[in-house]
């Protein structure tokens, strides 16, 4: 969506390495900023989510920083596994938009 | 199982034809939103319903409509059905209203084939 620009579109890492996807967003009023998996023919399911009194969150091996003067946000996924092969999600919660999403693989 | 349902699972129809899909949130979630998912496309927001009113829109187009009923589920109306509208359309439901506020719990979603 126009308000989120989302990055990269496609990604490719070695099995244990990391990898970091970037979300940028215009709504300076947006507080709220959640990030989806999806699976190949699967729902969206939240994987972790972050509000703007906050600047990172970190749950096992899935981070996620918040830079609120610069507006962009982002996933950080460490020591990937190929089950975290998918399409990840950014939004915000202003007018409800998600990017355009993120394929990642993981190759074994 | 994430506690939202939507029926149908797939729906195959004509172009010009009118269609309802329907989708049951979670039990206590007062919001429900509707999404299409177009092939290799990200989620478009359609609009969203908060204990029976609507309370965001995003890029639904004037042939498509929803309501909340008082029982909270909710039904997405398409009509004038274009090949184009052939997409996923996923059903999701939060406890809170107000745009984005809270996690959002996705139904499987409908499968709609416009032929």
């Amino acid at each position: 969506g126009e308000n989120v620009e989302q990055h990269p579109s496609t990604l490719s890492v070695q099995e244990g390495d990391s990898a970091v996807i970037k979300c940028t967003y215009s709504d300076s009023a947006s507080n709220y900023f959640p990030w989806y998996k999806q699976e190949l023919g699967k729902r969206p399911q939240l994987i972790i989510d972050i509000r703007s009194n906050v600047g990172e969150k970190k749950d096992q091996r899935i981070a996620v920083t918040l830079n609120k003067t610069a507006k962009h946000f982002s996933l950080h996924i460490t020591e990937t596994q190929p089950e975290d092969s998918a399409v990840y999600f950014c939004a915000e919660s202003q007018k409800v938009t998600f990017g355009i999403g993120t394929k990642l693989q993981v190759i074994p | 199982d994430s506690g939202v349902t939507q029926t149908p699972k797939h729906l195959i129809t004509a172009t010009g034809q009118r269609v309802t899909l329907r989708c049951s949130p979670r039990s206590g979630d007062l919001s429900v939103y509707w999404y299409q998912q177009s092939l290799d496309q990200g989620l478009q927001f359609l609009i969203q319903y908060y204990n029976g009113e609507e309370r965001a829109k995003g890029n639904i187009l004037e042939r498509f409509s929803a309501q909340q009923f008082p029982d909270l589920h909710s039904e997405l109306n398409l009509s004038s059905l274009e090949l184009g509208d052939s997409a996923l359309y996923f059903c999701a439901s939060s406890r809170t209203g107000g745009g984005l506020a809270d996690e959002q719990f996705f139904g499987p979603g409908t499968r709609l084939t416009v032929l």
